[in-house]
């Protein structure tokens, strides 16, 4: 059963805009949530993460933001770049889980210019 | 290596054949995880090692598939006769330690399993 859902498969944006991928969740467990980005031909590389102690964690481009009442997260990315391109993966865990990652299905950006 | 290495890249193979995944993960990383990613679907989580160890075994999706470490670093996913159904990308991760979620989880760049 699909505990991490990433309902849109594809997304496109103009390069400079705010690019912004959902992710809900329906394990009220999670409490650590991380956002992976793919190239293809290329394995996941870690991108963003956080905690459930929180509602906002920033780093650079890329906010991640948490609504645990909704069971929602998204991560924005502004100004979007060509070079973000890629399939993004929303990920869950507890953190008595042992680092076992539920991820979802992923959102294909496609950042135009 | 400096990253997590895994072989082959590509494997093709006939139904009812025995598959074998290498996994090398990044050194001094004593936690070893398996996913795979069938088409259109996110990453399923398979097993993960602590050490050699793997105490938890019931994310593998048949008997079929089994997986071993030796000497805490190279790890092999074997997958016995194989069908139609294992056709994916078999990724592995691995990271400093086990038990801590905040320890980033490394990813190769996997093994495209096709079965014909």
């Amino acid at each position: 059963d699909q505990q991490v859902k990433q309902n849109s498969p594809s997304l496109s944006v103009q390069e400079g805009r705010i690019s912004i991928l959902n992710c809900d969740y329906t394990n009220s467990m999670f409490d650590y949530f991380l956002w992976y980005k793919k190239y293809p031909a290329e394995g996941p590389t870690f991108l963003i993460s956080i905690s459930s102690i929180k509602d906002k964690n920033e780093d650079g481009r890329f906010t991640v933001f948490l609504n645990k009442s909704a069971k929602h997260l998204s991560l924005h990315i502004v100004p979007s770049q060509p070079g973000d391109s890629a399939v993004y993966f929303c990920a869950a865990s507890t953190t008595d889980s042992w680092g076992k990652l539920q991820f979802g299905a992923g959102t294909q950006v496609v950042v135009t210019p | 290596g400096a990253g997590v290495s895994q072989s082959p890249s590509n494997k093709v193979t006939e139904k009812g054949k025995d598959v074998e995944l290498r996994c090398d993960p990044i050194s001094g990383h004593t936690a070893l995880y398996w996913y795979r990613q069938s088409l259109g679907q996110g990453l399923e989580f398979l097993i993960y090692f602590q050490g050699n160890s793997a105490p938890d075994k019931s994310g593998l999706p048949s008997d079929r598939f089994s997986a071993e470490r030796t000497g805490g670093s190279v790890s092999t996913l074997t997958i016995q006769r194989t069908q139609q159904e294992d056709s994916a990308v078999y990724l592995c991760a691995s990271s400093r330690t086990l038990g801590e979620v905040k320890n980033i989880q490394y990813f190769g760049a996997g093994t495209r399993l096709s079965v014909l």
